[in-house]
């Protein structure tokens, strides 16, 4: 079956400019995490989605948000971007309901955006 | 709270030996994952090998293993035979079930491991 996928998996803004990114998950599966990484703070996790709701939150500011819609996909947008906010972004999808961990969790190929 | 140590930064192997990555963690649930991943300069994070924190045997995958070591809290991972393309990032990862329900991972700071020819 199809993979994880992300788009784009390249793009540059400039400062204060916002983003969007686009995460669509392995078919049958639910839930949706984002996670940054960076080289100074490694892979940080952002959020996650499940059946359109927000589930759990990372430590980041209001300027990183997200949304899940009805087919499972996800966006994740960062508004009035800093030079800081140069990262890989990962998305990771899993069926979300098991209630213990399974193993079955996949990373997409992962956005990389930088700043200038 | 969760956490993964992986204390070696960076692993140099001749290739076609065998090499075995660190991984401690530490946790009190009673139930969690530990994957292995791996990551190119690609950036892509590839899943390679999981063990759950019930599962008796250890886990393998092709040339991958996991020595899990439950009493010590250490989840190995041993590639046999290595190759070139084995060059890599390597994160050690656990996941749990969070407080509002979802799987999350934490993850270890990585090894960069170069296979010599």
């Amino acid at each position: 079956k199809a993979g994880v996928t992300q788009t784009p998996r390249y793009l540059i803004k400039t400062r204060g400019q916002q983003v969007t990114l686009s995460c669509s998950p392995i078919s049958g599966h639910r839930s949706v995490s984002w996670y940054q990484q960076t080289p100074g703070q490694g892979l940080q996790f952002l959020f996650e989605y499940f059946s359109e709701t927000q589930r759990n939150k990372g430590n980041f500011p209001g300027r990183f948000s997200g949304r899940q819609f009805s087919n499972s996909r996800s966006e994740m947008n960062v508004s009035t971007l800093e030079l800081g906010d140069s990262a890989l972004y990962l998305c990771a999808s899993s069926s979300g309901t098991s209630g213990r961990p399974t193993g079955e969790l996949f990373f997409g190929e992962g956005s990389r955006l930088t700043v200038l | 709270a969760q956490k993964i140590t992986q204390t070696q930064p960076g692993m140099f192997v001749q290739e076609k030996e065998a090499v075995t990555l660190d991984c401690t963690y530490d946790t009190s649930d009673p139930s969690y994952g530990l994957f292995w991943y791996k990551q190119p300069s690609s950036g892509e994070m590839i899943f390679l090998i999981y063990q759950g924190s019930y599962d008796q045997q250890n886990a393998t995958e092709g040339r991958y293993s996991l020595n899990f070591q439950k009493a010590r809290k250490s989840a190995n991972l041993v590639i046999s035979a290595s190759q070139l393309g084995d060059s890599a990032m390597y994160f050690c990862a656990m996941s749990y079930i969070s407080n509002f329900g979802n799987e999350k991972l934490t993850f270890g700071t990585g090894t960069r491991l170069t296979i010599i020819p």
